[in-house]
């Protein structure tokens, strides 16, 4: 079973466009986490959200915590080639010290 | 300030040889974890170490696989007598404090392991 559901797992879109990426979870989390991949490198850490409602906001990226703490929301604003990447959310139970992993959202956009 | 660092990037073993991944931690992080990436799978918990200890090896194989992360040098992730099956991306994360609430890691760039 896997914890942390994200969705869609791919999509492909055009420069400009506006979309938004899910994780979802039934479990109830200290902290989520959302980190960008690109092929042949590690995650980066994009932003960590812990309470619940929370939005943050860094440029074009909107990131949302739901107010039970279970899913989370990345919303990107006019998207561009840049933006190409593997999406990861990634959650902790706090006192295990080890993070849990979404499959991911490969996101595409055409120039 | 140097992120974490992993090496080799690229790692290519025969069947039934030994693997060594290294990796040094950013300056100031004194926690260690190690992650396996698979083709379409997402990134799997191993290990989590601090210095001189294990603190978490709830997600590595009970055999063939071990880790250590001693007082001097960097952690290292050793596989014994690879498969074919053990051919992935293995990430270092670091973070430089355990906080109680949530643990926020910064990962290296991965040594991909081909099992040939």
């Amino acid at each position: 079973t896997q914890l942390l559901e994200q969705s869609p797992q791919f999509l492909s879109i055009q420069e400009g466009e506006n979309l938004t990426v899910y994780c979802n979870s039934s479990s109830v989390f200290s902290s989520l986490q959302w980190y960008r991949q690109e092929p042949g490198e590690g995650p980066v850490l994009l932003v960590t959200v812990v309470t619940g409602g929370e939005v943050k906001k860094l440029k074009r990226l909107t990131f949302q915590f739901g107010d039970a703490r279970k899913d989370s929301s990345l919303h990107i604003t006019a998207a561009q080639p840049g933006d190409t990447g593997l999406y990861l959310c990634a959650a902790s139970r706090g006192s295990q010290g080890n993070l849990i992993f979404g499959k991911g959202t490969k996101l595409s956009v055409k120039p | 300030n140097a992120g974490v660092m992993q090496n080799p990037r690229h790692l290519v073993r025969r069947r039934g040889q030994e693997a060594r991944l290294r990796c040094s931690p950013m300056k100031g992080h004194s926690h260690v974890y190690w992650y396996r990436q698979l083709p379409e799978e997402g990134l799997k918990f191993m290990v989590y170490l601090q210095k001189e200890n294990i603190i978490d090896e709830s997600g590595m194989p009970k055999e063939r696989f071990s880790a250590e992360f001693p007082k001097e040098g960097p952690s290292i992730l050793r596989i014994q007598q690879v498969v074919r099956g053990d051919s992935a991306a293995y990430f270092c994360a670091s973070s430089p404090l355990y906080d109680q609430l949530y643990t926020e890691a910064f990962f290296g760039q991965g040594t991909r392991l081909t099992v040939v």
